[in-house]
C-alpha cells in the first residue's frame, strides 16, 4: 500500500543554519505531495504541497520539489529561526486512494538562538 | 478566521466513559474526517465521511463510532473509553484545500 518515510527526528539546528527533513514515498498512479507544520499547542497547518512531477512548494521560506523518479520530497529551508521550532510532516494523497491522506510519522525541529 | 473548530482542546475522561468529541467547519466541505496523533505513529485515520449521514472506516476505526447528521458537523464517538484511547485527536476537512481543527488531547484514566 501507500506509505511516507521521514526521517526520523528530533533534528537540533541553530539559527540561521540550513535545514533538511527527508521524505520518501511509495505510491501507485500519481499522488499529491504535501508538508504539514504543527506548532506547540496547536493542530496541523498546510505549509506547501505540488501536485506533479518536477513541482516545486515554496512558502514561508520552506521549499521542496516533487522527484518522481527519486519519489521523494524533502523540505529545505536556507536559514532557520527560533520560530520554525515545530513538527514536520510529510504527506501524500493518492489519486487512486480515495480521499485517504498518508502521513509521515513526524520530524520535530528544535532551533536553537 | 476559524475554520475548523473542535469541542474541547484538553479532555480527562475515566475508563468505561461514553466520550464525545465534536468538530464544526464553516467551509461548507462535504469532506471531513478524524485522525489520532501518536508519538512516531504520525496521523491515523479513524474514520471519514464524505456527505451526510455517510461514513467509511479508516485505518483504525475499531472502538469508535462516527455521526455525520449535519454537513458542518462531524462527531467522534469512544463507546467505552480505554487507557489505549489516550491521544490527540484531529478533525479534518477537505475541499478545494485541506483544514485541520487545534486538536483535542484526551487523557482516559
Amino acid at each position: 500500500g501507500d506509505s511516507v518515510t521521514q526521517m526520523e527526528g528530533p533534528v537540533t539546528l541553530s539559527e540561521e543554519a540550513f535545514l533538511t527533513i527527508n521524505c520518501t514515498y511509495t505510491a501507485t498512479g500519481y499522488p499529491s505531495l504535501f508538508w504539514y507544520v504543527q506548532y506547540p499547542g496547536e493542530g496541523l497547518q498546510l505549509l506547501l504541497k505540488a501536485t506533479k512531477a518536477d513541482d516545486k512548494g515554496s512558502n514561508k521560506g520552506f521549499e521542496a520539489t516533487y522527484r518522481k523518479e527519486t519519489t521523494s520530497f524533502h523540505l529545505e529551508k536556507g536559514s532557520v529561526q527560533v520560530s520554525d521550532s515545530a513538527v514536520y510532516f510529510c504527506a501524500l494523497i493518492s489519486n487512486t486512494g480515495g480521499f485517504k491522506t498518508i502521513f509521515g510519522a513526524g520530524t520535530r525541529l528544535f532551533v536553537k538562538a | 478566521d476559524v475554520k475548523v473548530t473542535q469541542s474541547s482542546r484538553y479532555l480527562v475522561k475515566r475508563t468505561g466513559e461514553k466520550v464525545f468529541l465534536e468538530c464544526v467547519q464553516d467551509m461548507d466541505h462535504e469532506n471531513m474526517f478524524w485522525y489520532r496523533q501518536d508519538p512516531g505513529l504520525g496521523l491515523r485515520l479513524i474514520y471519514f465521511s464524505y456527505d451526510v449521514k455517510m461514513k467509511e472506516k479508516g485505518d483504525i476505526p475499531e472502538g469508535y463510532s462516527v455521526s455525520r447528521e449535519k454537513k458542518e458537523r462531524f462527531s467522534l464517538i469512544l463507546e467505552s473509553a480505554s487507557t489505549n484511547q489516550t491521544s490527540m485527536y484531529l478533525c479534518a476537512s477537505s475541499g478545494t484545500g485541506w483544514f485541520f481543527g487545534p486538536g483535542t488531547r484526551l487523557t482516559v484514566l
